[in-house]
């Protein structure tokens, strides 16, 4: 499977826990994104990677929030302390940016989600 | 600020029945991607298709079409034939050329139900 993958599909924790979600883009793929998608929303978009540089991050992310790309490929999305407002499907994606040649650009492919529950 | 807006929140329809579902969207942009997604109930995001800006054509895959129209901002795709396979969340999206950029920004998605 060559897909974007995400770990864990489901995650039940506890208010004030800390929680770690990871995600395994496309392997050629340098852009990676994170979206976090509430019940009868759209997603939104919480921050992204050009390789291993965060480039930028959405004001939803709280500063219990925080995001790595150590080596330009997986990323992990970290939550502190835990809120029951943070009960919601966290989404990966990954591009790869336009190049003179590529002719595509911008086709974001998403993973299956983490979906998160905070008791 | 980018904005898309999906006012129909729930279409239901009877198998083989046309639907057409709108996306309306705001940029100050001259250059802009439109994208559909599709969610099924396994909740997975499915890409569909891209339009760039400079791109007025209309496209047609097999039962899908897509109607993009500059002059009222819209991007609307329609099901031809519909099937009880086509049930899902349909998101429409919108992302500008480049760097931060190229953040999607959804709609709120459109639940289409189709009855046998």
């Amino acid at each position: 499977d060559t897909g974007v993958s995400q770990d864990p599909r489901h995650k039940i924790t506890k208010r004030g826990q800390n929680v770690t979600f990871r995600c395994d883009p496309i392997s050629e793929h340098n852009r990676l994104y994170w979206y976090r998608q509430t019940l009868g929303q759209g997603p939104e978009f919480l921050t992204y990677f050009q390789n291993e540089a965060q480039l930028e991050k959405s004001r939803l992310l709280s500063d219990r929030f925080s995001a790595e790309r150590p080596k330009g490929s997986f990323s992990t999305l970290e939550i502190q302390r835990t809120e029951q407002g943070d009960s919601a499907m966290y989404l990966c994606a990954s591009s790869f940016p336009r190049t003179e040649t590529s002719g595509s650009y911008n086709e974001q492919f998403f993973g299956p989600g983490t979906r998160l529950t905070v008791l | 600020a980018q904005k898309v807006t999906q006012a129909q929140t729930e279409i239901s329809v009877v198998e083989k029945e046309d639907v057409t579902l709108d996306c309306v969207y705001e940029t100050r942009d001259t250059t802009y991607y439109l994208f559909w997604y599709k969610q099924p109930p396994s909740g997975e995001l499915v890409f569909l298709i891209r339009r760039n800006s400079f791109d007025e054509q209309n496209e047609i895959s097999g039962r899908y079409s897509w109607n993009f129209q500059k002059s009222t901002s819209s991007f609307n795709f329609t099901i031809t034939a519909s099937q009880v396979v086509d049930s899902a969340v349909y998101f429409c999206a919108l992302s500008g050329d480049t760097g931060a950029n190229s953040k999607l920004t959804f709609g709120k998605g459109i639940t289409l139900s189709v009855r046998p």
